[in-house]
Formats: C-alpha cells, sequence, structure tokens
C-alpha cells in the first residue's frame, strides 16, 4: 500500500499511560499526516508535517504530540492516554497530490 | 468489527444505475480536490482528484464535477456494481502546507 507501515496495528492500552504510534514510509514523500477516524465523524486532523521537523496542528490536536526527526518516520505520541482517544488511527503520506493512507491502528484505551 | 459508517448518510442505489454523491467544502481558499473511497476495515483508496482551475474531470467510470461558486464537489459512478459499495469522502488540499482536511463521508448501498 504506495509503501507505508503503520505499527502497531492494534494496541489495548491503561488510562493515563503514553503510547506511540509510528507511520514508515519508503516513498520519500515530504508531507505526512495523521488523523483519527471514529463512527460518526469521519476523519479528523491530528497533526501533520510538511517537512523534518516542521510540524503543524490539525484541528483535533489536544493531548497529542509529534515528531518528524527524519523523513520516513512520523510519530503520534498520546502524552496520557484517555478513554476519548480510543479510535481507529490512520497515517498518510502524499509528495503533493494526492495522499496515500496506511492500514490504520486501533487503539483502545481502557 | 466496529464500523464508521454507522452514523452517516447513506445512499442506496440499484445495481446498474448511475451514482452521485455530494460534498459540501468549507475553504474557500481550497485549490485542490480529492474523493476517496474506503471499505471496511481499510484505509482510504484514491479515487479521482481536481484541482480549482478546472470544474470537471472523468476518469474510468466516475466523473467529478467542481462547482466553487458555492463550494460544492459531487462525484458520479456511471453504472454502480456490488465492488462499489463502500464509504466515501471528499478531502480538500489548501495551497499552504498542504494541509489535508476531510468531509464528513457518505455510505454507498449496491442492491442487486
Amino acid at each position: 500500500d504506495a509503501g507505508i507501515t503503520q505499527s502497531p496495528r492494534h494496541k489495548v492500552t491503561e488510562t493515563g499511560t503514553p503510547v506511540t504510534l509510528r507511520c514508515h514510509q519508503t516513498e520519500n514523500h515530504r508531507y505526512m499526516y495523521w488523523y483519527r477516524q471514529d463512527p460518526g465523524h469521519g476523519l479528523r486532523l491530528i497533526h501533520y508535517s510538511y517537512g523534518v521537523k516542521d510540524t503543524d496542528k490539525g484541528e483535533v490536536s489536544d493531548g497529542y504530540s509529534v515528531s518528524r526527526s527524519k523523513t520516513e518516520d512520523f510519530l503520534l505520541t498520546l502524552e496520557s492516554a484517555t478513554s476519548s482517544q480510543t479510535s481507529v488511527y490512520f497515517c498518510a503520506i502524499s509528495a503533493d497530490t494526492e495522499a496515500f493512507f496506511g492500514q490504520g491502528t486501533r487503539l483502545t484505551v481502557v | 468489527g466496529e464500523s464508521v459508517g454507522l452514523h452517516l448518510p447513506t445512499l442506496s442505489v440499484q445495481e446498474g444505475d448511475n451514482s452521485i454523491i455530494n460534498c459540501a467544502y468549507s475553504n474557500s481558499a481550497s485549490d485542490y480536490f480529492i474523493w476517496y473511497k474506503q471499505e471496511s476495515g481499510k484505509g482510504p483508496q484514491f479515487i479521482i482528484d481536481i484541482r480549482s482551475n478546472m470544474d470537471k474531470r472523468q476518469g474510468q467510470r466516475v466523473t467529478v464535477l467542481l462547482n466553487k461558486t458555492v463550494k460544492h464537489l459531487s462525484l458520479q459512478i456511471a453504472a454502480t456494481q456490488p465492488g462499489d459499495s463502500a464509504v466515501y469522502f471528499c478531502a480538500e488540499k489548501g495551497a499552504a502546507g498542504n494541509k489535508l482536511t476531510f468531509g464528513g463521508g457518505t455510505r454507498v448501498l449496491v442492491k442487486p
């Protein structure tokens, strides 16, 4: 799937713990995105990156941070997981036009 | 697994008929638009795109129409097939920073 790998694919974690999701690409695309998807809300942008060390907030960034220390990796961290962050998380990459998506990470916070 | 399409508007269409899916976008500065298809348990897949300097673009069995005056986008699927059953999203991208934001989505159900 367009050289994107999300890890882990599934995770269950406890409230209050930090969690990091990884997105890895082999396409050398400049732009990378993190979305969450919940029933009735479609895909909501959390954070995105337009280059190494260049990131910006999306519409639902509270409680999340990101880092991009190299082109191929974009990490999403939940600083202290809450039950409201139970969701499916998608990473996407883009050169300039269309974005390609990973398979998603299902995160459950208990 | 839980369906992300549970609370989305649904379009039911007879197999072989044409489908039209509509989307209103919010940012008049957006200059690039994309339609995605998402099947259950998978990530969104690119269908077709259009730039703001165009008002129509055709692909294989799909056509996208853009009306910038009313900030409206539509996706037409010709001769809808059972494999077209999915959730469809429109997305818009602004000129600054390539920020890509999505509309709410529409579930398409194809009846045999």
